[in-house]
């Protein structure tokens, strides 16, 4: 069936290093990735998002890349705050609405 | 983005009793929307798809019986517990679907059953 392997479960990187998460997808017909930031006891929020006719995209600190041969997508974090430490959470979709959700990230960014 | 509110925050309850949790879409609207259940430290657990004027589409696992779902209106969609066990203490999530298949949530309800 569909599932997303999300590695690593945890990451720790010193403040002002890069981070990057990877997701790996087993159904071809995934055609949207977004990843989430979720802080303790608080709502999953969207922090990026690519679709499959894109190879990367990036906003400010945050990028994705999209392999769709073989079929993995990745989260980098530049120059990494404290702030950003969260659960990361990707997911995959073919369009059915439907998330499958990778297993999340815990990064912590140490000062 | 898009806002999605949830409703109640938090909510204690006897074993036995039903608790309704509500979530609106508040500056879209949202023929979609999905309820998650999350354990501590885990991932986000899809329990059903709720689409407005029909019913509910459940993931394999979850009663429909136990967690029944209301999609209203194309702002608003309820997911009832009946008869609450200590086992279903959780954190539900809900989330609202965009047409370009984003999915904002709320900020979640934390059910504790004594």
């Amino acid at each position: 069936g569909e599932n997303v392997e999300q590695h690593p479960s945890t990451l720790s990187v010193q403040e002002g290093d890069s981070a990057v998460i990877k997701c790996t997808y087993s159904d071809s017909a995934s055609n949207y990735f977004p990843w989430y930031k979720q802080e303790l006891g608080k709502r999953p929020q969207l922090i990026i998002d690519i679709r499959s006719n894109v190879g990367e995209k990036k906003d400010q600190r945050i990028a994705v890349t999209l392999n769709k041969t073989a079929k993995h997508f990745s989260l980098h974090i530049t120059e990494t705050q404290p702030e950003d430490s969260a659960v990361y959470f990707c997911a995959q979709s073919s369009g059915t609405y439907k998330y499958i959700f990778g297993t999340g990230t815990r990064l912590k960014v140490l000062a | 983005g898009a806002v999605v509110s949830q409703h109640p925050s938090r909510v204690i309850c006897k074993s036995g009793t039903s608790v309704k949790i509500e979530c609106r879409s508040l500056d879209f609207q949202a023929t979609t929307m999905f309820w998650y259940r999350q354990f501590p430290k885990q991932s986000l657990m899809l329990m059903a798809t709720s689409n407005e004027g029909s019913k509910a589409t459940y993931e394999q696992g979850v009663e429909k019986d136990k967690f029944l779902i209301n999609h209203a209106s194309l702002t608003l969609s309820t997911l009832t517990v009946t008869s609450a066990h200590p086992e279903d203490s959780s954190f539900y999530i809900c989330s609202a679907e965009s047409r370009y298949n984003e999915q904002f949530f709320g900020p979640g309800t934390r059910l504790t059953v004594l």
